[in-house]
């Protein structure tokens, strides 16, 4: 079982729609968890910490569930600039600096 | 804002040959991290240093990779005897500490021939 998985898309959406992408993880004991987003062929950055409370930046909500292991980011009013790959990050424990990235879900947001 | 830098961006290396890829971490940063995608795949860790010595590094990295921190500023990764397979991006990142989050640089795209 893959410790990270995501669905790979691609999710191909208009400008100005909500779309929301899920993340699991198979170790119940993972620390730290995060949304990255990588533009084609660029590094990774971080879009957002996760935390079990939830928590928003501006139109983007983040959410953890650890009884389900499952992560979700909920994106509200697309805009194109928004089309990237969004990879799910978790941190295992024991091994707080290592970051065990998803493959990525694309997202493609059409004018 | 404040950003890892790598060097070169691009380096194409004879299989077989070392290659040493350059990164400059943040200033005030002390946990550096060496991580690399290869085409299509998944960014995958590959070692962390802090206060000069390797604190965590996955199965990746064995003996054919090195890392060093020659100076104040520069932190490199070592490849030596380079393979086919080791052509991916590498992407260097820092952290200010274990627990903050790491920011990658812009990556060096390795191409072994």
């Amino acid at each position: 079982r893959k410790e990270v998985e995501q669905d790979p898309g691609p999710f191909n959406v208009p400008e100005g729609a909500t779309v929301a992408f899920n993340c699991t993880y198979s170790n119940s004991a993972s620390q730290s968890f995060f949304w990255y987003r990588q533009d084609c062929r660029k590094e990774p950055k971080l879009l957002m910490s996760v935390y079990s409370s939830g928590n928003e930046d501006g139109r983007f909500t983040a959410q953890l569930n650890r009884a389900s292991q499952y992560i979700s980011l909920l994106i509200r009013d697309s805009k194109l600039s928004d089309s990237a790959t969004y990879l799910c990050v978790v941190t295992l424990s024991g091994s707080a600096r290592q970051l065990t990235f998803g493959s990525g879900t694309q997202l493609t947001v059409l004018p | 804002e404040p950003e890892v830098t790598q060097t070169p961006s691009h380096q194409v290396t004879q299989m077989g040959q070392e290659v040493i890829l350059r990164c400059v971490p943040i200033s005030n940063h002390l946990y550096f991290y060496w991580y690399r995608q290869i085409l299509g795949q998944k960014v995958e860790f590959l070692v962390s240093f802090y206060n000069n010595e390797i604190s965590e590094k996955s199965e990746i990295f064995d003996d054919q990779f090195s890392v060093e921190r020659p100076d104040g500023s520069n932190f490199t990764l070592k490849i030596r005897s380079t393979k086919l397979e080791d052509s991916a991006m590498y992407f260097c990142a820092s952290s200010q500490n274990s627990n903050q989050p790491q920011h990658f640089g812009d990556g060096t795209r390795l191409s072994i021939l």
